[in-house]
Parts: structure tokens; sequence; C-alpha cells
């Protein structure tokens, strides 16, 4: 099984920030790697797939980049609706494992 | 617009079962494979089961191999989770969740979720 290690746990940032989380797999999944946001109360939802395609009505400020272990999700000018939790996703084979999560906090 | 509305979670004591729904609208739903993914409370993501369009292929996380059972019936546009001899660590939220067109394991669409709470 392929194991996700994702950093920092958590941050404390402000609106207008630059934030970058990341995300290191256990195994070469080329770039089989997405990332997801999670408010409270709700489900999660796809930002970027394929490591740095940005999926249909998020804002451009999200980017992701990498391939093979390590990869990026970039938020390039934190809004006061970005403060959510993140998770990465590996989806190179079932079981398809996420990351602990990187909660950002205000 | 695409929905996925879970039911059937509830509280069941440890050993005992319960059987989840999922019911999907504004897609062609045989057209996709799905999936099953659990969130305890205040915890992270795991990703328990997923089952082709044909049911052709059944695929299960470790911790549930054995005693949970995915099922769909594409005539009613519906996914199952049949979970037996559940155990306390079961106890979660459960969505269930499609796949986004040719990209397999990427889930763009997520049900509300159901709570399953297994306690005595």
């Amino acid at each position: 099984d392929i194991q996700m290690t994702q950093s920092p746990s958590s941050l404390s940032v402000s609106v207008g920030d630059r934030v970058t989380i990341t995300c290191r797999t256990s195994q070469n999944i080329g770039s089989y790697l997405n990332w997801y946001q999670q408010k409270p109360g709700e489900a999660p939802k796809v930002l970027i797939y394929a490591a740095s395609t940005l999926h249909s009505g998020v804002p451009s400020r999200f980017s992701g980049s990498g391939s093979g272990t390590d990869f990026t999700l970039t938020i390039s000018s934190l809004q006061l609706e970005d403060f959510a939790t993140y998770y990465c996703q590996q989806s190179s084979s079932t079981p398809y494992s996420f990351g602990q999560g990187t909660k950002l906090q205000i | 617009e695409v929905h996925l509305v879970e039911s059937g979670g509830g509280l069941v004591q440890p050993g005992r079962s319960l059987r989840l729904s999922c019911v999907a609208s504004g897609f062609i739903f045989d057209d996709y494979a799905m999936h099953w993914v659990r969130q305890p409370p205040g915890k992270g993501l795991e990703w328990v089961s997923g089952i082709s369009w044909n049911s052709g292929n059944l695929d299960y996380a470790d911790s549930v191999k054995g005693r949970f059972t995915v099922s769909r019936d594409n005539a009613k546009n519906s996914l199952f989770l049949q979970m037996n001899n559940l155990r306390s660590e079961d106890t979660a939220f459960y969505f269930c969740a499609k796949p986004l067109f040719l990209e397999r394991g990427v889930f763009d669409v997520w049900g509300q979720g159901t709570m399953v709470t297994v306690s005595s």
C-alpha cells in the first residue's frame, strides 16, 4: 500500500498569505496525486487532480505541482473562504490513500 | 444537477450489521465506478471500497475486507455497502463518491454522508 505524508498538519495564516502544503508518497505515483478541500460539516471538494490540473470552477489562486513522490499545493493569496482542511490523495492504485490533512487557521 | 444521497446510518452494537445505500441522480450511473469513503468524527479520510460499473471488480481497504461488501443496482441508480461484524473503529461518516470521467480515483461528486456509530 502507498503511504502518504502530508505537512504541516496545521498552519496559522492570514488573508493574503501565500500558502504551501506538501505531500510525499512512499512510492513513485507519477502524477496520480489529487488535492481536496473540506470545510466543517461538508463533504470534501476536489481542487486539483493529476498533480496540476485545476478542477472546473476552482479559483486560479490554487495550483499544484510535483511528480513521482513529492507534491505541493499552493494558494497564491489566501482568501477568507479558503480557511479549511486540505487533503492530498493518491489515485495510482487501490487502496486510494489520503494524507492526514492540513488545517488552515487564522 | 449531479447528486448523491446516502442513507442507512445509525447507532449499532458491536458485532451487528448495517446496510448503507446511496442513490445517484443527474448522471449516467452505469458509466461510472463508484466508491465509499469514510471519516471518523474530527479525523481524516479513508477510502473504504470501490465497485466497477458492471460489478465485475470489487475492491476493499484491508481494514474492512471480509466484513464489508459493496454492491450496486444500475437499474435503480443505487450503490450499497453491507457492513457486518461492526467494530467501534468503524464509527464514521460514510460518503459515497463518484469519480471524474476517465480519471479513476478522483472523486468529483460526494454525497452529504451518513453517520454510523458502533457502540454498546
